[in-house]
């Protein structure tokens, strides 16, 4: 067990770029959770999936943010044209299915929007 | 609509001194309740979890919390803070009916001890 991983760490870019993250969850678990964390803040839900499917977004999820995780394994988030407002920790977090009360969150992906 | 309010948003204690970090929750369903961690530049640890067995739970490095359903709450406790807890604290609320297991968190609770 190797823990949920996520890269990059730290993410810099100008206003209306895109960007990319990438989750790899603890690899028996096929459940995958995404969070966004701001200054001072709690985590907020955005999205989830049981395998490949995604079953659940927030309305957090605007149209410039699209979640995959096409086999189920790991999962990327992207945001189009970045705005200083979507400057956040980006968290995500993995369970199994039978057990989503015990959810295993890796260390994060700063994004930071100029 | 599930929500939790963590009282304070930083509690200050001796090393020694007893740790009491506060939470309240509002859920028309039975809920599941968490406490996380967090260091640093890290992501959230979970400390333990309610979910509906003995009202009394016991978790990690020495912590505590008790559900009181009477008083919606489900506050943290550790007898003696060492140097080490200082982090940010989370509680957070998942409605037993919800398949998904998302989590609802509240605004956190930093801890700092003083040597």
């Amino acid at each position: 067990d190797t823990g949920v991983s996520q890269d990059p760490r730290h993410k810099i870019t100008k206003r209306g770029q895109n960007v990319t993250f990438r989750c790899d969850p603890i690899s028996e678990h096929n459940r995958l959770y995404w969070y966004r964390q701001t200054l001072g803040q709690g985590p907020e839900f955005l999205t989830y999936f049981q395998n490949e499917a995604q079953l659940e977004k927030s309305r957090l999820l605007s149209d410039r943010f699209s979640a995959e995780r096409p086999k189920g394994s790991f999962s990327t988030l992207e945001i189009q044209r970045t705005e200083q407002g979507d400057s956040a920790m980006y968290l995500c977090a993995s369970s199994l299915a039978r057990a989503p009360d015990t959810q295993y969150f890796g260390p994060g992906t700063r994004l930071t929007v100029l | 609509a599930q929500s939790v309010t963590q009282l304070g948003s930083h509690v200050s204690v001796s090393e020694g001194a007893l740790v009491l970090l506060r939470c309240n929750y509002s859920s028309s369903v039975p809920p599941y309740l968490f406490w996380y961690v967090q260091y640093p530049n890290q992501g959230l640890q979970l400390l333990l979890k309610y979910t509906s067995a003995a009202t009394l739970v016991k978790g990690i490095n020495g912590f505590e919390a008790e559900f009181k359903k009477s008083e919606t709450s489900f506050h943290l406790t550790k007898p003696s803070a060492h140097m080490s807890d200082a982090a940010e604290y989370f509680c957070a609320v998942s409605p037993v009916l919800s398949q998904g297991g998302k989590l609802i968190f509240g605004q956190g609770t930093e801890l700092s001890v003083k040597p």
